[in-house]
């Protein structure tokens, strides 16, 4: 029972463009959601978050979308650049633990 | 302030031994999370450890453990090792909660390779 999905395995962007990277979520009790962006071999890394009380939150070229009648998150990139390129996960909050989704390989074409 | 750090950073083992494996959090940071990463799962909750107590856990078998120490590291183990433990192991902290309204910080995780 996936409770976060990211149905896309992979996305191709061009630099400068916008990327708009999408997760959906089952469980409406979760109230907290993260983004993550993992290169190979390493841990992810913090991007953004936004608590169910908002519906967007920016920070510099990143912004995050929540829609919480339609339990669905976004996270738009914008420009995009080529350093933007790795595997990107969202991840939301329940008690005492985070449900990750399988995450969504970005590439920024130059 | 340093981050997450794990040790090992690389691990081989062969199938029926345990491994051990060590987090030691943000300092300041009192809760600790395991995640298991393959290919095709994404990262897959193991447990959650807050003041030395196991506050959550995932659906793993009973061969993975772990624990916290009063300094609010961490380890877990797995005994019996099978194939399929074959994994990035991930641990992240964060100051109090592990959970809701708190961001996690991860580790650059333990490899793991089962032969």
């Amino acid at each position: 029972d996936q409770q976060v999905k990211q149905n896309s395995p992979s996305l191709s962007v061009q630099e400068g463009r916008i990327s708009i990277l999408n997760c959906d979520y089952t469980n409406s009790m979760f109230d907290y959601f993260l983004w993550y962006k993992k290169y190979p071999a390493e841990g992810p890394t913090f991007l953004i978050s936004i608590s169910s009380i908002k519906d967007k939150n920016e920070d510099g070229r990143f912004t995050v979308f929540l829609n919480k009648s339609a339990k669905h998150l976004s996270l738009h990139i914008v420009p995009s650049q080529p350093g933007d390129s790795a595997v990107y996960f969202c991840a939301a909050g329940g008690t005492y633990k985070y449900i990750f989704g399988t995450g969504t390989r970005l590439k920024v074409l130059a | 302030k340093a981050g997450v750090t794990q040790t090992p950073r690389y691990l081989i083992k062969t199938r029926g031994q345990q491994v051990t494996l060590s987090c030691s959090p943000i300092s300041g940071h009192r809760s600790v999370s395991w995640y298991q990463q393959t290919p095709g799962q994404g990262l897959q909750f193991l447990f959650e450890y807050f003041s030395e107590t196991q506050r959550n856990k995932g659906n793993f078998p009973g061969r993975f453990s772990g624990r916290q120490f009063s300094n609010s590291r961490s380890e877990m183990n797995v005994s019996t090792l099978e194939l399929g433990d074959s994994a990035l192991y991930l641990c992240a902290s964060s100051s109090r909660s592990g959970g809701a309204g708190e961001t996690q910080y991860f580790g650059p995780g333990t490899r793991l390779l089962v032969l």
